[in-house]
This record gives structure tokens, C-alpha cells and sequence, in this order.
């Protein structure tokens, strides 16, 4: 059963960088398949921020293309967000996913970490 | 970008009852990028359906999903207790990955 579990601060500034960092457990990400970020506004629906492939490939949604950074560490089975510039509606609860190219679908989920954009 | 818009909003429904969830997609989705997620408050998104139909692992079989096309329906046939929550669905047919708004099953 793969695992998932996000990290990072719960509280990060106006205009500063939102960093997160998931692990997973109890299986390698050396195997092809992507990785990747969504996040869900309070009360509102999910939204898909990007996926990274094993090998280091990345695709971002275009509205954030300019602010969002992807990056991987098979050694240490995790993978990382990076979001510049924030702003209050940066805030949210962000999970980290993989996606299943077979099911396209994702199909594991980490519990998710709440992040809120504030001074 | 592909828009899901899911119907209704709000469905209030008793234990025993059938409960049926539309997701309309604003273009064509090939019924193998469909995708059906459980949400309960506080917790992950969990994958219910891939490719319209087919039902995840350990999920009952209650729970199906059918459709083609522009219009998509999840249907649970008996509700039980701890299926009260919110259900999205999710295309990746298009080049980004969307997810609808999302249709909350209430008692």
C-alpha cells in the first residue's frame, strides 16, 4: 500500500515561497509514475497544480506556470512543490498524489496539510 | 481547459435511498479519463471510479458509474451511513487535469 505524507510549514508570509515536500513509503519512486500536487481552497472545490514523472519531467497548469517548481529525490522517495509570490488566495489545504496513468486517476493520496497565506 | 460542472449541488437523501450524481464536461471526454473521488470532511479525496466504470479497489459494489461523452453520472444504489459525503469528479482527457466543484450527499 503506497503512502503518502506532506511537509512543510503551515504558515508562510505575503509574497514569500510556499515549499512542501512529500514522502512516500512502502514503495519506489523510481517506478513510472508521476507525482503529483493539488490543492483545495476552504470550502471549495480541488484544483491540480502539476505532476512530476520519475525522471525529473514536469507539467504545471499554465495559470501558475510562472510561480511553480517541481523537483524529486528518488533516493529519498519524495518529491517537492515550490510556489513563489504568494498571496491569500494561495491558502488551502495542499495534498500530494499519485497519478495512475493506466486509471488516469490518482490513485493514492497523502493526508494533506493546510497552508495559510498571512502576515 | 476542460470545465466539469457537477449536479446538483446538494443532494439530501435518507439511508436506503439511491442517490444519483451528474458531472456535465463543457467538451467530449473519452470515458477512459473520467474519474469518480469520495471526499468526507477533514480528509484525502479517494478514488471511487477510473474510466467511468470501473470501480477502485476495496470500493463496494454500490457504488457505479456510467456515461460518454459530455455527460457522466455516478450512481449509489443503497446509501449507506458512511457514504454521506462529497463526491467530484475528474477528467484528464484535455491537456490539465480538472476536477468538478463537487456534490455533496446529505441526510
Amino acid at each position: 500500500q503506497v503512502q503518502l505524507q506532506e511537509s512543510g510549514p503551515g504558515l508562510v508570509k505575503p509574497s514569500e515561497t510556499l515549499s512542501l515536500t512529500c514522502v512516500v513509503s512502502d514503495y519506489s519512486i523510481t517506478i513510472g509514475y508521476y507525482w503529483g500536487w493539488i490543492r483545495q481552497p476552504p470550502g471549495k472545490g480541488l484544483e491540480w497544480l502539476g505532476m512530476i514523472w520519475y525522471s525529473g519531467g514536469t507539467n504545471i497548469t499554465p495559470s501558475l506556470k510562472s510561480r511553480v517548481s517541481m523537483s524529486i529525490d528518488k533516493s529519498k522517495r519524495q518529491f517537492s512543490l515550490k510556489l513563489s509570490s504568494v498571496t491569500a488566495a494561495d491558502t488551502g489545504v495542499y495534498y500530494c498524489a499519485r497519478y495512475n496513468g493506466d486509471y488516469t486517476a490518482f490513485d493514492f493520496w497523502g493526508q494533506g496539510t493546510l497552508v495559510t497565506v498571512s502576515s | 481547459e476542460i470545465v466539469l460542472t457537477q449536479s446538483p449541488d446538494t443532494l439530501s437523501l435518507s439511508p436506503g435511498e439511491r442517490a444519483t450524481l451528474s458531472c456535465r464536461a463543457s467538451q467530449s471526454v473519452r470515458t477512459k479519463y473520467l474519474a469518480w473521488y469520495q471526499q468526507k470532511a477533514g480528509q484525502a479525496p479517494r478514488l471511487l471510479i477510473y474510466g467511468t466504470s470501473n470501480r477502485a479497489s476495496g470500493i463496494p459494489d454500490r457504488f457505479s458509474g456510467s456515461g460518454s461523452a459530455t455527460d457522466f453520472t455516478l450512481t449509489i444504489s443503497r446509501l449507506e451511513p458512511e457514504d454521506f459525503a462529497v463526491y467530484c469528479c475528474q477528467q484528464y482527457d484535455g491537456s490539465t487535469p480538472t476536477f468538478g466543484q463537487g456534490t455533496k450527499v446529505e441526510i
